[in-house]
């Protein structure tokens, strides 16, 4: 069965700085799909990146970026210019096919003003 | 686009009695997931539907949990004989059925079982 792994359970960053969020995961497939997903306090989940594992290039969305090393299974989170606004707990997930979604078990994330 | 509903917020009930969630998917949405979250920790999937085909259940769906789509639009999900251990976030997410799509979910349902 796949795994995902977030080995840190919280992390801070001032605010302006960038931060780098980790994430492991465990398959045998070769073609899959791996997601950032942001819960803020009390609020629904929301897509933060999207990347499709038979893609190169690193998935980008403003100030949001990925580091995938498919070899290495790792799909770390890169936000730089971090803003107040993205404190919220921060979940890793694959999917394969269109079937369910395994996520890890989270990493809390505290911007410092 | 009105995004993925889900109805009631907050259910607190006692043990031992039955209780009925319901989602409303995103309108063309063809597969729906049902998922739990116990606090802080990420969400585990219980089962899933394309249409009103219910394609897999999770271990963790014990035969109290029961989840219906009828007609292929909204689902609900029903626990009977609510146990303490049901306390958790009920979690429904919506998407299309190409492979690789992104899954939205609902703001949840909060259940306490005291």
């Amino acid at each position: 069965a796949q795994t995902v792994t977030q080995s840190q359970p919280e992390m801070s960053v001032q605010e302006a700085e960038t931060v780098t969020l980790s994430c492991t995961y465990d398959t045998s497939e070769s073609d899959y799909y791996l997601f950032w997903y942001k819960q803020p306090p009390s609020r629904q989940m929301i897509l933060v990146i999207r990347q499709e594992a038979y893609k190169q290039q690193n998935a980008t969305e403003n100030r949001f970026s990925v580091n995938f090393q498919k070899a290495a299974k790792s799909f770390s989170l890169k936000i730089s210019d971090s803003q107040l606004g993205d404190a919220a707990m921060y979940f890793c997930a694959y999917l394969q096919g269109a079937q369910k979604l395994v996520f890890g078990q989270g990493t809390r994330l505290t911007i410092n003003p | 686009d009105t995004g993925v509903s889900q109805d009631p917020r907050h259910k607190i009930t006692k043990r031992g009695q039955n209780v009925t969630f319901r989602c409303d998917p995103i309108s063309e949405h063809n597969r729906l997931y049902w998922y739990r979250q116990t606090l802080g920790q990420g969400p585990e999937f219980l089962t899933y539907f394309q249409n009103e085909a219910q394609l897999e259940k999770s271990r963790l769906l014990s035969d109290r949990f029961s989840a219906e789509r009828p007609k292929g639009s909204f689902s609900t999900l029903e626990i009977q004989r609510t146990e303490q251990g049901d306390s958790a976030m009920y979690l429904c997410a919506s998407s299309p059925s190409l492979q690789g799509d992104t899954q939205y979910f609902g703001p949840g349902t909060r259940l306490t079982v005291l």
